[in-house]
């Protein structure tokens, strides 16, 4: 069966400083993965996914992310956090071999940047 | 282009009652789906449809409905609305060439 992890309800760091949430995935065969992002009062907003090919994933907002195949983690980084980053986050993936319908999403992080 | 678009934004229902929870978009999208969000609980797939005329149950189905009649509209039906019914629903929609889900801004639903 497929799951996602996030770990950690909330993440806490300094504007300026590097920031990371985390997300581990089970899933059968290779995974399509992603992130989402959920400001206040609005729908989630896609941010970025791996597919195929390079580890390291850039996307929306300066944000990326780093597949690890071993670890079966796809975390989210940002070298420079900035306080309207602040936010709910979300971690979602699918197994290659699902259809369409079947993508599975994290619980959430919130991502609280202090001025 | 307006995307996905849901209506209303808010209600408060009395048990028992009825409604429906409008998801149009205009992207021309064969995929749609309705998720509710509760609290810490992430997203959790009501129904889906790969296309007009198609629909599916998702992980928690049971005191909804949908129906799919044309591909821009994919509305949410609650027949005897419960407190456990409580919660946010998103309804998304998503291409076919590609996996980006793209979501609607939500309804607030209160059941009491």
């Amino acid at each position: 069966a497929q799951s996602v992890a996030q770990p950690e309800d909330q993440v806490n760091v300094a504007e300026g400083n590097p920031l990371t949430v985390k997300c581990t995935y089970s899933v059968s065969g290779n995974p399509y993965l992603f992130w989402y992002v959920q400001y206040p009062n609005r729908g989630l907003q896609f941010l970025l996914k791996y597919i195929t090919g390079d580890n390291l994933v850039k996307g929306s907002y300066g944000f990326e992310a780093e597949f690890n195949k071993s670890q079966t983690s796809f975390h989210l980084k940002k070298p420079s956090a900035l306080v309207s980053d602040s936010a709910l986050y979300f971690c979602a993936v699918r197994g290659v071999n699902t259809g369409g319908f079947k993508t599975i999403f994290g619980a959430g992080t919130r991502l609280f940047v202090k001025a | 282009n307006a995307g996905v678009t849901q209506t209303p934004k808010f209600r408060i229902l009395k048990i028992g009652q009825s409604m429906t929870l409008q998801c149009t978009q205009d992207m021309n999208h064969n995929y749609m789906y309705w998720y509710r969000q509760d609290p810490g609980m992430g997203l959790k797939l009501i129904y889906y449809s790969v296309g007009a005329g198609i629909t599916d149950k998702g992980e928690v189905p049971n005191g909804y409905n949908v129906s799919r009649s044309t591909t821009e509209d994919f509305p949410l039906r609650l027949e005897l609305a419960a407190p456990s019914q409580t919660s946010v629903y998103f309804c998304a929609s998503k291409g076919g060439t590609t996996d980006t889900q793209y979501f609607g801004p939500g309804t607030r639903l209160t059941v009491l």
